[in-house]
């Protein structure tokens, strides 16, 4: 079981609202990551960072902001949320020093409903 | 365009058969293979990684071969449980290994 957590794990939220998904991890990964995913469909990464002060987009096009202030914490806001933004949103983590053997370790994840 | 494609889309077994699941993929240049498992409402967890020097993965139950010149992988599942019901994602990396392309999965529900 990787050491990565995310809360909340459910949110119901209304239009408008702003709101932040915490991410976090304790196995002094450098990198992390944001993924979307809809319910039977495959992840799509909408933000990373190498390290602390590192945030870079994804492929998928994405309203969301993150910051990486500290290596353990990835929290991913949403300035204004919309029913377009209910999915389920997985946080991720890896080591580059284990080169081609380079893991991501997923947490729980967070289902939000945007109402 | 990277692409992973899975099949079959969904599988239903009895318990104690066994399965194979199938991955193709065209990823360019090619870095790992991983079989991740997805618990329905959970973060995947990883199964089984290959990289190119390698054709067989054990985990287990779960057997995973690569072959990387046609470009394809199988994870193949021993005397199914209960627990084995979840999504199956095959996910290989190009180049840096954080750039990974994703399939869909295969849906497997295993019952009584």
């Amino acid at each position: 079981e990787a050491d990565i957590y995310q809360t909340p794990r459910y949110l119901v939220i209304g239009t408008g609202k702003k709101i932040t998904l915490e991410c976090s991890q304790t196995m002094g990964h450098d990198k992390m990551y944001w993924y979307q995913q809809d319910p039977g469909m495959e992840l799509h990464l909408i933000h990373y960072s190498y390290g602390v002060n590192s945030t870079e987009k994804g492929d998928l096009s994405s309203e969301s902001t993150v910051s990486r202030i500290r290596t353990e914490h990835f929290p991913l806001t949403l300035e204004s949320a919309r029913p377009s933004h209910t999915s389920q949103y997985l946080c991720a983590s890896s080591d580059p020093g284990t080169g081609f053997r380079e893991t991501q370790y997923f947490g729980p994840g967070t289902r939000l409903l945007v109402l | 365009k990277n692409q992973v494609e899975q099949s079959p889309q969904s599988l239903i077994i009895l318990e104690g058969k066994n399965c194979t699941l199938q991955c193709n993929y065209t990823v360019s240049p090619f870095s790992n293979l991983r079989w991740y498992k997805q618990d329905t409402g959970r973060g995947p967890v990883s199964l089984t990684i290959m990289t190119f020097s390698e054709n067989t993965k054990s985990n287990g139950r779960y057997t995973a071969t690569l072959d990387a010149d046609t470009k394809q992988s199988s994870l193949h599942i021993t005397a199914s449980q209960l627990s084995d019901s979840a999504s199956y994602i095959c996910v290989v990396s190009a180049g840096t290994a954080s750039k990974l392309t994703f399939g869909t999965g295969t849906r497997l529900q295993v019952t009584l």
